[in-house]
């Protein structure tokens, strides 16, 4: 059974950094066409897609977001973590992780973490 | 970057019709190596994280009602709902997997009429 839990501050200030941590287990980051992905999703608005983090260490950014963010595995603890600096108030969303794999036949995100409430406020 | 526009809104159908949810992308999702859509369609309730219902456009999830049926290809898909169901209500949401971005269409709220 695939599971994954994201991890990390519930309050930023504004400028500060934002470091989230996915902690996964049921499949590992070493197996070809498995990736771990991030999005988020602002109070009452759409989702929206961050980033994507491939088994081979491939990595792929939202445009809008790219010079902001950086996203690193740690094979050997189950982990994919992301930050986003220089953090702003219109940052304010549930961060999502949800696992990948190209070759399972589905190649779309399933599952997904429960997500955690990331607020930006002085 | 592909543009995903979902249509419409919000919706609100009676318990036991159908409900019909569009999606519309900018560019073609059908992969021509192995004649697939990367398209996929997501439930979302309230306080839940996203559900995978649909992948590949039409290929429904293990587990989902067959209620829930997805159709269409390139460019043009279609999340229909045979009959309706009060724990249906739900945002529904489309991906395209095609290519990073892996955006998502902006959401289409359904509740019961």
């Amino acid at each position: 059974q695939i599971t994954l839990k994201e991890s990390g501050p519930t309050l930023v200030k504004p400028t500060q950094t934002l470091t989230l941590t996915c902690i996964f287990s049921g499949f590992s980051l070493n197996t070809s066409g498995v990736s771990v992905g991030w999005i988020r999703q602002p109070p009452g608005k759409a989702l929206e897609w961050l980033a994507l983090l491939y088994w081979d260490d491939d990595k792929r950014y939202s445009p809008s977001l790219e010079n902001r963010l950086t996203i690193t595995k740690d094979t050997s603890k189950n982990q994919v973590v992301l930050t986003m600096t220089n953090m702003n108030p219109v940052d304010t969303a549930t961060y999502y992780c949800a696992h990948r794999n190209y070759f399972d036949g589905r190649g779309c995100y399933n599952p997904w973490g429960q997500g955690t409430l990331v607020t930006v406020s002085s | 970057d592909i543009v995903m526009t979902q249509s419409p809104d919000s919706l609100a159908v009676s318990l036991g019709e159908r409900a019909t949810i569009n999606c519309k992308s900018s560019q073609s999702l059908l992969y021509s190596s192995n004649n697939k859509n990367y398209l996929a369609w997501y439930q979302q309730k309230p306080g839940q994280p996203p559900k995978l219902l649909i992948y590949r456009a039409s290929t429904r999830e293990f587990g989902v009602p067959d209620r829930f049926s997805g159709s269409g290809s390139g460019t043009d898909f279609t999340l229909t709902i045979s009959s309706l169901q009060a724990e249906d209500v739900a945002v529904y949401y489309c991906q395209q997997y095609y290519s990073t971005p892996h955006s998502f269409g902006q959401g289409t709220m359904l509740e019961i009429k």
